[in-house]
C-alpha cells in the first residue's frame, strides 16, 4: 500500500486568508484525489487530480476557491482560499490503490489529513 | 449517482458479542463496495471490499461482509467484538457518474462502541 503524508497536519486560520496543504506519497501514482469532511460528518470528493492537467472538480466544487497543483506523479496541493469558519473541516488527500493504472472500481488509500480550524 | 445509506448511526455492543453493521446501496451498475473504518484521531484504513467476484467477502481484523443484490444490501460482520474494533465505520460505493467517474461516494458512518 502507498504511503501517504499531509503538511501541515493542522492549523488554525483567520478568516479571509488562504491555506495550502501538501500531500506527498512514496510511489508514483497516475491519480490523487482531495476529499473534505466536516465536523461530524462524512467524507465529500472535493476534486480529482491529473499530473499535467487540471483536476476534475465535483458539483458544488470550484477552482477559484479550491486551486490544485500536480506537479509531478508524487506531489499534489490544496489551496483553501479566502477561507471563512465554513471551511473548518479535515481535509484528505487518497491515491487509487492500483497506482499507475486507475480503475473506477479501485479502493483508494488516505492520508492522515489535515485539520483546519478558521476562526 | 451510486449511494450508500447506512442504516444505524451509532452501535453499542458488548466485548465478545457479535458485531453488524447495516449498509444498503443504490447502483445503476454492478457496484464496487468497500468498509472503510476511522478510529479517533488516526486515518483511514480500509477493512474490505467487494468488486463482483466473491458475494461474501474477508477482510482484516476478523471482519466480513456479504453483498446480497436481492437486498441491495452490503452489511459488515464479525463475530467477537473487541475493545478495539471501537470506532467509525463508513461503508463506502465507487461512483463512476461523478464527474470524474472514481468519487468514492461515503456513507454517514456508524460509530461503534465496544462495553466490557
Amino acid at each position: 500500500s502507498a504511503v501517504i503524508s499531509q503538511k501541515p497536519s493542522r492549523d488554525i486560520c483567520q478568516r479571509g486568508t488562504s491555506l495550502t496543504i501538501q500531500c506527498q506519497v512514496d510511489s508514483q501514482v497516475t491519480m490523487m484525489f482531495w476529499y473534505r469532511q466536516q465536523p461530524g460528518q462524512s467524507l465529500t470528493l472535493i476534486a480529482t487530480a491529473n499530473q499535467g492537467s487540471e483536476a476534475t472538480y465535483e458539483s458544488g466544487f470550484v477552482i477559484d476557491k479550491f486551486p490544485i497543483s500536480r506537479p509531478n506523479l508524487t506531489f499534489s496541493t490544496l489551496t483553501v482560499s479566502n477561507m471563512s469558519p465554513e471551511d473548518s473541516s479535515i481535509y484528505l488527500c487518497s491515491v487509487a490503490a492500483s497506482g499507475r493504472v486507475t480503475y473506477s472500481y479501485n479502493e483508494q488509500f488516505f492520508g492522515p489529513g489535515t485539520r483546519l480550524t478558521v476562526l | 449517482a451510486q449511494s450508500v445509506t447506512q442504516l444505524d448511526s451509532h452501535v453499542s455492543v458488548s466485548e465478545g458479542t457479535p458485531v453488524l453493521l447495516r449498509c444498503n446501496y443504490s447502483s445503476s451498475y454492478s457496484p464496487s463496495l468497500f468498509w472503510y473504518v476511522q478510529h479517533p484521531n488516526k486515518g483511514l484504513q480500509l477493512l474490505l471490499k467487494y468488486t463482483s467476484a466473491a458475494t461474501l467477502v474477508k477482510g482484516i481484523n476478523g471482519f466480513e461482509a456479504e453483498f446480497k443484490k436481492s437486498e441491495t444490501s452490503f452489511h459488515l460482520t464479525k463475530p467477537s467484538a473487541h475493545m478495539s474494533d471501537a470506532a467509525e465505520y463508513f461503508c463506502v460505493v465507487s461512483d463512476r457518474d461523478s464527474n470524474s467517474g472514481y468519487a468514492l461516494n461515503f456513507g454517514k458512518g456508524t460509530s461503534l462502541l465496544v462495553t466490557p
